[in-house]
């Protein structure tokens, strides 16, 4: 059976800073990986995706993330935070055979300080 | 750019009562979706479905759901007697072929009182 770990619940960075959003997963083959992105109330923004080919994914709003075999791997990185950004973060798995089945973890809550 | 929409975006029932939330998905796509998001946790699969019929289901999809495209734009998923756990925010998704990125529709907030 796939899952996801998010092992950081709330995360706090301040403005301007750097972000790194921690992801593991557990699947017995090539996953598809995914960031969400959801804010209050709201619907799930894909910010990225990986299915195969680089390692390293650019996505929407200048995230990035790099899917690393070795580690089974899939963090979410952000050079400079905007203010705008808080909010969570979900990180899903997806099965090979149907990825629309994804996954979740329980999300990353982020906070931006001023 | 299309997308997936989602209606009642609020519903508020009695338990034991039936409930349909409506989804359209984007206009050519194939597979389709139903998740739900429990306030505060994780987003879990429910169900999805091709070709008119189910493909997959997890164990949260029991009896008193069922899902339906009744005509080429609509799925709808129905819970036939709602329970105070079915509180949730239910997301529809859909893409067009499985090994694809899927698309989130706004979710409908289900309230059962």
């Amino acid at each position: 059976a796939q899952s996801v770990t998010q092992p950081d619940i709330h995360i706090t960075v301040s403005e301007g800073a750097s972000l790194e959003l921690r992801c593991n997963y557990s699947y017995g083959a090539t996953p598809y990986l995914f960031w969400y992105v959801q804010s209050p109330g709201q619907g799930l923004q894909l910010l990225l995706k990986y299915f195969s080919g680089d390692t390293l994914v650019q996505g929407i709003k200048g995230f990035e993330a790099e899917f690393k075999r070795s580690q089974s791997s899939f963090n979410l990185r952000k050079p400079s935070v905007h203010w705008s950004d808080a909010a969570e973060y979900f990180c899903a798995v997806g099965a090979v055979t149907n990825a629309g089945k994804s996954t979740f973890g329980d999300g990353t809550t982020l906070t931006v300080k001023p | 750019e299309p997308e997936v929409t989602q209606t009642p975006s609020h519903q508020v029932t009695q338990m034991g009562q039936e409930v349909i939330l409506r989804c359209v998905p984007i206009s050519n796509h194939l597979y389709f979706y139903w998740y739900r998001q429990i306030l505060g946790q994780k987003v879990e699969f429910l169900v999805s479905f091709y070709n008119n019929e189910i493909s997959e289901k997890s164990e949260i999809f029991d009896d008193q759901f069922s899902v339906e495209r009744p005509d080429g734009s609509n799925f709808t998923l129905k819970i036939r007697s709602t329970k105070l756990e079915d509180s949730a925010m239910y997301f529809c998704a859909s893409n067009l072929r499985e090994q694809e990125t899927q698309y989130f529709g706004p979710g409908t907030r289900l309230l059962v009182l």
